[in-house]
């Protein structure tokens, strides 16, 4: 079954503590992508990969990190989360043009105390 | 840069109703224009999506959108709606050129009535 999987689904840490979520699609597409949705604020993009390799910042970007050493892999690191980064995650993928449906996983929730 | 606006943020109908969810967008540079739900739980998934062509776009569960250039609108309508049809739905723009990125507007929550 082609999918974005996350993981994990729920996650409650404390200030400073780094953690990564991870996320995986099997659909071969070359275009990934994290955002954060806020209650009022919609979905905002946090980065996106157009390949390996390929990083770039979107719109929120401060307080992330990501990598993509492989097609299938982007994982979202917060080397020292604080409160205001909590929020519900999602990753992303799509093939490259931009007219194509992106699928999304089934998002992250995250509490930061 | 482009933004996307939902002029609602909580829409209540009854079951059978019609329904219309609003969305105006701005961009100095063409865009895609695509319609995404998100059920209780879950990620999102798209319903429709506007490339070219036909204004009027047909998608999924009976959605429809119309393409409205002078009036930079992607109205979401659909004739009756059914409970199953309780979820947030988003708005969203992609340009042409460029970087695969979609700017999504706030999201307008449906809420049916039985």
């Amino acid at each position: 079954e082609a999918q974005v999987t996350q993981n994990p689904r729920y996650l409650i840490t404390v200030t400073g503590k780094k953690l990564t979520v991870t996320c995986s699609q099997n659909m071969n597409h070359e275009y990934m992508s994290w955002y954060r949705q806020d209650p009022g604020l919609g979905l905002r993009q946090i980065y996106y990969s157009m390949n390996v390799e390929v990083t770039d910042k979107g719109d929120v970007p401060e307080g992330y990190k990501v990598s993509r050493k492989e097609k299938r892999n982007f994982p979202l690191i917060l080397e020292s989360p604080s409160p205001n980064q909590t929020s519900l995650y999602f990753c992303a993928s799509s093939l490259e043009r931009t007219y194509n449906e992106q699928f999304f996983g089934p998002g992250t929730r995250l509490t930061v105390l | 840069a482009q933004s996307v606006t939902q002029l609602d943020s909580q829409v209540p109908v009854f079951e059978e109703a019609p329904v219309e969810l609003r969305c105006n967008y701005s961009s100095s540079v063409s865009v895609y224009l695509f319609w995404y739900v998100q059920y209780p739980n879950q990620g999102l998934q798209l319903l429709l999506k506007y490339l070219s062509g036909s204004t009027l776009v047909k998608g999924i569960n009976g959605f429809e959108a119309e393409f409205n250039k002078s009036q930079t609108s992607f109205h979401l309508r659909k004739p009756s709606v059914h409970i199953s049809d309780t979820a947030e739905y988003f708005c969203a723009v992609s340009i042409i050129q460029g970087a695969q990125k979609l700017v999504f507007g706030q999201g307008t929550r449906l809420t049916i009535n039985p």
